[in-house]
């Protein structure tokens, strides 16, 4: 069975602070691991990662995929208030997008 | 652009009664999906569809119907409701089958009494 690990379960940080969010992962025939924000309601996508893209950014927002240890990393500098949200982690295997399994999410407080 | 839209918002259901949740989506996307959200567990996926008129099963799809007669349009009915189904369910759809970037709706916080 395939299966999504994320760490820590919750996370308490002052603005400015510098964060690293972790997802582990056990899937057969991994194609790709993607990063979601959930603040209120929906999640929004902030980056994929596949065999041929093992690193992205975006601004204050970072990822790298280590696909010999089956792990990713989410890293975010500078905390803003606005940061503050659940983010999960996805891991698609084969092909096909039923095959996606989510992590239970890490949820990041980010204190004024 | 709306993206993807879901109805209600918030619906309360005694246990026994039927409803249907809305969902669309003005992307032309060819993949829909529903997913339903419970603390401590990941998003899991119900039912999906990878174009009009084809629907399939996800993890959890008892308890639950869907069909997809147009692109847009992409209703999940709960057939007789059980207090095991409260939860979060998100409607998301993406470009195609294999396109795994999602984009959701705002959700529907569903009570069964």
């Amino acid at each position: 069975e395939d299966k999504v690990v994320q760490s820590p379960l919750s996370l308490v940080v002052h603005e400015g602070d510098t964060v690293t969010l972790n997802c582990s992962y056990e899937v057969t025939n991994f194609r790709s691991l993607l990063w979601y924000k959930q603040e209120k309601k929906a999640p929004t996508f902030l980056f994929m990662l596949t065999s041929s893209g093992i690193e992205k950014k975006s601004g204050r927002l970072s990822s790298i995929l280590d696909k010999k240890e089956l792990f990713s990393i989410l890293n975010i500098t500078a905390t803003q208030t606005g940061d503050s949200a659940v983010y999960l982690c996805a891991v698609g295997a084969n092909f096909g997008n039923e095959k996606l399994t989510f992590g239970t999410g890490t949820r990041l407080t980010i204190i004024p | 652009n709306a993206g993807v839209t879901q109805t209600p918002k918030f619906q309360v259901l005694k246990t026994g009664q039927s409803m249907t949740l809305q969902c669309a989506q003005d992307m032309n996307h060819e993949y829909m999906s529903w997913y339903r959200q419970d603390p401590g567990m990941g998003l899991r996926l119900i039912h999906y569809s990878v174009g009009a008129g084809i629907t399939d099963q996800g993890e959890v799809p008892n308890g639950y119907n869907v069909s997809r007669s147009t692109t847009e349009d992409f209703p999940l009915r709960l057939l007789s409701a059980a207090p095991s189904q409260t939860s979060v369910y998100f409607c998301a759809s993406s470009y195609g089958y294999g396109d795994e970037k999602l984009f959701f709706g705002s959700g529907t916080q569903l009570s069964v009494l």
